[in-house]
């Protein structure tokens, strides 16, 4: 089974310049997860997708960030504009379903550095 | 609000020595909990959880871990350590009624040969 796929794996660029990440969840996996990890830490939550509408995005900047899930696959992270602070690894992870006890399986990240 | 707590940022043992990271949770009710582990320029990958029964989960690599619920915590351990499974560690568990994890800080482990 292919797990979860994540392009770019690295990416520099300039402040105030704009950013997209792409993912592919593991089939079948309803529901899709960015996480964004900043270096010493744990990963936090940006924004969780079911099928394709947002069930969570809380603590998503929305002045910045946005994200989408067309047709309930693929997914889509998108920084505009980028400061400094948003130098982090940003994570994929889908699983089955909603539910506590569902495991969640991450993809490699993509290692972002804002300069 | 849940939480996960790993008091060690790091830990270092010997090679063929027993191994354990450390995890403590803050929940209402019943908890689900989750190890993961993270090595250089990867992603997270899944080792083990805790849903309900024993109270012994056996994970992927040899790793195990016991929940032990008076004194609310999830450490993760190993009979034999391995070079190779010098990582990072983290311990996380959902929100209440949605799948987000909520993650440690991390331990990282450095096992010596």
């Amino acid at each position: 089974e292919a797990g979860v796929a994540q392009s770019p794996r690295y990416k520099i660029i300039e402040k105030r310049q704009s950013v997209a990440f792409w993912c592919n969840p593991i089939s079948g996996h309803a529901t899709l997860y960015w996480y964004q990890q900043i270096l010493g830490q744990g990963p936090k939550l940006l924004i969780q997708f079911q099928n394709n509408g947002v069930v969570d995005d809380s603590q998503l900047p929305k002045d910045r960030f946005s994200a989408e899930r067309l047709k309930g696959v693929d997914s889509t992270l998108k920084i505009q504009p980028a400061k400094l602070e948003d130098s982090a690894v940003y994570l994929c992870a889908s699983s089955l379903a909603v539910a506590g006890g569902r495991t969640q399986y991450f993809g490699p990240g993509t290692r972002l550095l804002v300069l | 609000a849940q939480s996960v707590a790993q008091p060690e940022d790091q830990v270092n043992v010997a090679e063929g020595n027993p191994l354990t990271v450390k995890c403590t949770y803050s929940v209402s009710g019943n908890p689900y909990l989750f190890w993961y582990v993270q090595y250089p320029n990867r992603g997270l990958q899944f080792l083990l959880k805790y849903i309900t029964g024993d109270n012994l989960v056996k994970g992927s690599y040899g790793f195990e871990a016991e929940f032990n619920k008076s004194q609310t915590s999830f450490h993760l351990k190993k009979p034999s350590a391995l070079v190779s499974d010098s990582a990072l560690y983290f311990c996380a568990l959902p929100q209440p009624g949605n799948t987000p994890l909520v993650f440690g800080k991390g331990t990282r482990l450095s096992v010596i040969a």
